[in-house]
């Protein structure tokens, strides 16, 4: 099965740091553009950062650039999401998502998603 | 950035009716734009990519079309498991940007 599996939120006092990952299966996860992407409690969807296959590239939303930074260890199937002094309105469901790929080609579209893992920042 | 704006906000609908959502960019996407439904404390689910391919798996009743700087979401007869929120979404030089959502509520 395809899956996509998100950890370590948690709550963090404004000002601190947290570690998230994303742990993937059932599919060749060396291959894929992988992003994090996040929802405020009751708003929409934010895309925070994308990372290329290989790490060949790295993207981010300015809300996050240079506070966050996003890596990836295809030796372990693993995408994470360092992010460091965090602030009220970082607080959200933080999710992993996988791009689409058509006949090889990216489609820029999100198809697989994780079930999200939530930041609290509160003192 | 390139601001999208979905219309309407809310949508209230009956088993049974044609629904159409519309997504508005702030420049030209050509055709990258894609929509999910997302259900309350689920994660958002594809159901359109490239403006008018439909994910597999996602019922024919789904579709998009439009170019340019507008785009629509129809669901030719909605369901009941239709009821949720409806998210457009860009991508275009390596920049993704969401719509605010639409609600499709129950009338």
């Amino acid at each position: 099965e395809v899956q996509l599996v998100e950890s370590g939120g948690g709550l963090v006092k404004p000002g601190g740091s947290l570690r998230l990952s994303c742990a993937a299966s059932g599919f060749s996860f060396s291959r894929y553009t992988m992003n994090w992407v996040r929802q405020a409690p009751g708003k929409g969807l934010e895309w925070v950062s994308s990372i290329g296959s290989g790490g060949s590239f790295i993207y981010y939303a300015d809300s996050v650039k240079g506070l966050f930074t996003i890596s990836r260890d295809n030796t372990k199937n693993s995408l994470f999401l360092q992010m460091n002094s965090l602030r009220a309105e970082d607080t959200a469901i933080y999710y992993c998502a996988r791009e689409k790929y058509s006949d090889y080609v990216p489609t820029g579209a999100f198809d697989i998603w994780g079930q999200g893992t939530v930041v609290t920042v509160s003192s | 950035d390139i601001q999208m704006t979905q219309s309407p906000s809310t949508l209230s609908a009956s088993v049974g009716d044609r629904v159409t959502i519309t997504c508005r960019a702030s420049q030209s996407l050509s055709t990258w734009l894609a929509w999910y439904q997302q259900k309350p404390g689920k994660a958002p689910k594809l159901l359109i990519y490239e403006t008018s391919s439909l994910e597999s798996r996602v019922p024919s009743r789904f579709s998009g079309s439009g170019s340019g700087t507008e785009f629509t979401l129809t669901i030719s007869s909605l369901q009941p498991d239709d009821f949720a929120t409806y998210y457009c979404q860009q991508y275009k030089t390596y920049l993704w940007t969401f719509g605010q959502g639409t609600k499709v509520e129950i009338k």
